[in-house]
């Protein structure tokens, strides 16, 4: 089982939709959750951090924990071209200080 | 806005060849990462240093890999004798020490590609 598993898409919306990434991981143990965003070529950039079960914003952006069920989740809301990019989920388990990340969802948003 | 600076950007050799990739962490971060990215596929843990020592490894970071923090600043990983699958884009990651509310978050710098002949 891997650690981390995303829909490993393509996924293609248009302009100022909604784009839901999905994220599930193995050890319960997991206390962290980030979501990266990477552009072709370039290195990860942090969009979010998330470390309690529900939701949390910031901006366009929403972050979803579910802890019981090891889901998480990233809603971009009103979908730019300029999102358009992939995105990592990155779980830190516990006792431990690195990342685990999975294999990103690319997102292409439509204009 | 503090940042992480890796040199080179990009680095051709030989196979066999040894190579060092080098790291600046943001000054007052404490824990220094490197991870690889093979192209099309997901980044990946390599190693973490934490006080002038390994604190954690993956099953990639063999005998041919090594870390240095030759000096205040820099922060490096060495490969001895460079593979074919070594071929990746390195990066190197620092953070601080985490917050009440959560875990220390990770800042990664711009990459160095190796390109293994």
């Amino acid at each position: 089982q891997k650690e981390v598993e995303q829909n490993s898409g393509p996924l293609s919306v248009p302009e100022g939709a909604i784009a839901s990434l999905n994220c599930t991981y193995s050890d319960r143990g997991s206390q962290s959750f980030f979501w990266y965003r990477q552009y072709s070529g370039k290195s990860p950039e942090l969009i979010m951090s998330i470390y309690s079960n529900g939701d949390k914003e910031d901006g366009r952006f929403t972050a979803q924990l579910n802890k019981a069920s090891q889901y998480v989740s990233l809603l971009i809301r009103d979908s730019q071209p300029s999102d358009s990019a992939t995105y990592l989920c990155a779980v830190k388990r516990a006792k431990a200080n690195n990342l685990f990340f999975g294999t990103g969802t690319r997102l292409t948003v439509i204009p | 806005e503090p940042e992480v600076t890796q040199t080179p950007s990009h680095q051709v050799t030989q196979m066999g060849q040894e190579v060092i990739l080098r790291c600046v962490p943001i000054s007052n971060h404490l824990y220094f990462y490197w991870y690889r990215q093979i192209l099309g596929q997901k980044v990946e843990f390599l190693v973490s240093f934490y006080n002038n020592e390994i604190s954690e490894k993956s099953e990639i970071f063999d005998d041919q890999f090594s870390v240095e923090r030759p000096d205040g600043s820099n922060f490096t990983l060495k490969i001895r004798s460079t593979k074919l699958e070594d071929s990746a884009m390195y990066f190197c990651a620092s953070s601080g020490i985490g917050t009440p509310s959560g875990a220390n978050v990770l800042t990664f710098g711009a990459g160095s590609r190796l390109t293994v002949l």
